[in-house]
């Protein structure tokens, strides 16, 4: 079992929906990572969650800790945010990140 | 605003061949960190470095070799190229510390084949 799964692998909306990405992991951290890659290849981060929500623009990421769940939230979806969703968590005490495999997200115009 | 840069972005290798790729950064951040992606697989840590002169293994350190001789660029190494060592190479850097935004930035990938 991988420690950081993602759900759905794939998804196809239809612009303007809401959005809901989930990302589960089994193991203590102390940070959550969000990520976009985007079809050309290019990584960029969008969020790290220690707790509670964060907010930027149409983008929303909470995380659950006692339940080792996190939702990214995309409202008012754009053919602009097709792309590879990415969960990764740091560890507690560690320098590294585990990396989910990615949801590819394809919003249709 | 440079950010991270990677060179090259494409390279095809023998088997056997050696390079060095590229990754410099011009933001002060004293993290840096060589992923590897492989096609339907997440990203899997090689080597990071904490700060110039110290380096560490990752997740999959067999087959590459790294080095920090300056707080701006993180080479890694290929000795031997093998046709396992196919995939999409990423370098990233963060800020770490008190205060610091913990955030990683990544380079635009090398994308490398071994034939």
């Amino acid at each position: 079992k991988n420690e950081v799964e993602q759900s759905p692998q794939n998804l196809t909306a239809q612009e303007g929906e809401f959005i809901t990405i989930n990302c589960s992991y089994s193991v203590g951290i102390s940070a959550l990572h969000w990520l976009q890659q985007h079809p050309g290849g290019g990584i960029v981060s969008l969020f790290m969650l220690s707790s509670g929500k964060k907010k930027h623009g149409r983008l929303i990421a909470t995380i659950n800790i006692q339940e080792k769940h996190s939702s990214l939230h995309i409202t008012a979806s754009h053919p602009r945010d097709s792309a590879v969703y990415i969960c990764a968590v740091r560890q507690g005490g560690s320098e590294k990140l585990v990396f989910g495999k990615g949801m590819k997200l394809t919003v249709n115009p | 605003n440079a950010g991270v840069t990677q060179t090259p972005k494409f390279r095809i290798l023998k088997i056997g061949q050696s390079m060095t790729l590229q990754c410099a950064q011009d933001m002060n951040h004293n993290y840096m960190y060589w992923y590897r992606q492989d096609p339907g697989m997440g990203l899997k840590l090689i080597y990071y470095s904490v700060g110039a002169g110290i380096t560490d293994k990752g997740e999959v350190p067999n087959g590459y070799n790294v080095s920090r001789s300056t707080t701006e660029d993180f080479p890694l190494r290929l000795e031997l190229a093998a046709p396992s060592q196919t995939s999409v190479y990423f370098c990233a850097s963060s800020e770490r510390g008190v205060g610091a935004k913990n955030i990683q930035y990544f380079g635009a990938g090398t994308r490398l084949s071994v034939l």
